[in-house]
């Protein structure tokens, strides 16, 4: 069956660009949206943005500005990067097939020096 | 930016039933925004239970259903189970293609 996998180095620097990879196995991500969602450790999720498979994109307005969400339907993969991270955006990273019917099982990103 | 609020945390007995509710800051929540109702248990991915408002999924058990209820998304749940103690969210979307989840709501079955 179709599996989502988030990869990703688990701690970045502050002022750092935060990446992560959103590996679809079992399947094709083309014909489908695919999100990234966060959650602060205790905290609710948030939702950061989503892409189609054509590479069209919508971004949360309040990351909009440090997010870029891109894919590569050759490698079966959607990526996440995140700029000028700080404390404030460590938590555990979501990919999520559209209509969120299928999720990875989450990477924790921790902000750190 | 649309703020979309839950009850913090609810109660249920077990066998019981509770009502979930998920309002939006804009206005009354219609179809239109296409609910969805998300599960949560902790070191867990959340799951769908509702979409579009009503619709459920293969796995969503029956004891759960969605609706619209007094100008909110409501996520009702008939004949609690212990393991449905959860956090449950909610999402919706707007027109302009915002996408916002709710707050969270901590259902405790006791």
């Amino acid at each position: 069956q179709v599996q989502l996998q988030e990869s990703g180095p688990g701690l970045v620097e502050p002022s750092e660009t935060l990446s992560l990879i959103c590996t679809v196995s079992g399947g094709s991500i083309s014909r489908y949206y695919w999100n990234w969602i966060r959650q602060p450790p205790g905290k609710g999720l948030e939702w950061i943005g989503y892409i189609y498979y054509s590479g069209i994109t919508n971004y949360n307005p309040s990351l909009k500005s440090r997010v870029t969400i891109s894919v590569d339907t050759s490698k079966n993969q959607f990526s996440l990067k995140m700029t000028s991270v700080t404390a404030a955006d460590t938590a555990v990273y979501f990919c999520a097939r559209h209509p969120f019917d299928l999720w990875g099982r989450g990477t924790l990103v921790a902000v750190s020096s | 930016q649309a703020v979309v609020t839950q009850e913090p945390s609810l109660t249920v007995s077990p066998g019981g039933t509770v009502t979930l509710t998920c309002g939006s800051s804009t206005g009354p929540v219609t179809s239109s925004h296409y609910p969805y109702w998300f599960q949560q248990k902790p070191g867990q991915a959340p799951r769908t239970l509702i979409f579009d408002t009503d619709n459920k999924h293969s796995w969503t058990p029956a004891r759960f259903s969605g609706s619209l209820l007094g100008g909110k998304a409501a996520l009702t749940l008939s004949g609690a189970q212990p393991e449905d103690e959860a956090e449950y969210y909610c999402l919706l979307s707007y027109s302009d293609a915002r996408v916002v989840f709710g707050g969270g709501t901590k259902l405790t079955v006791l």
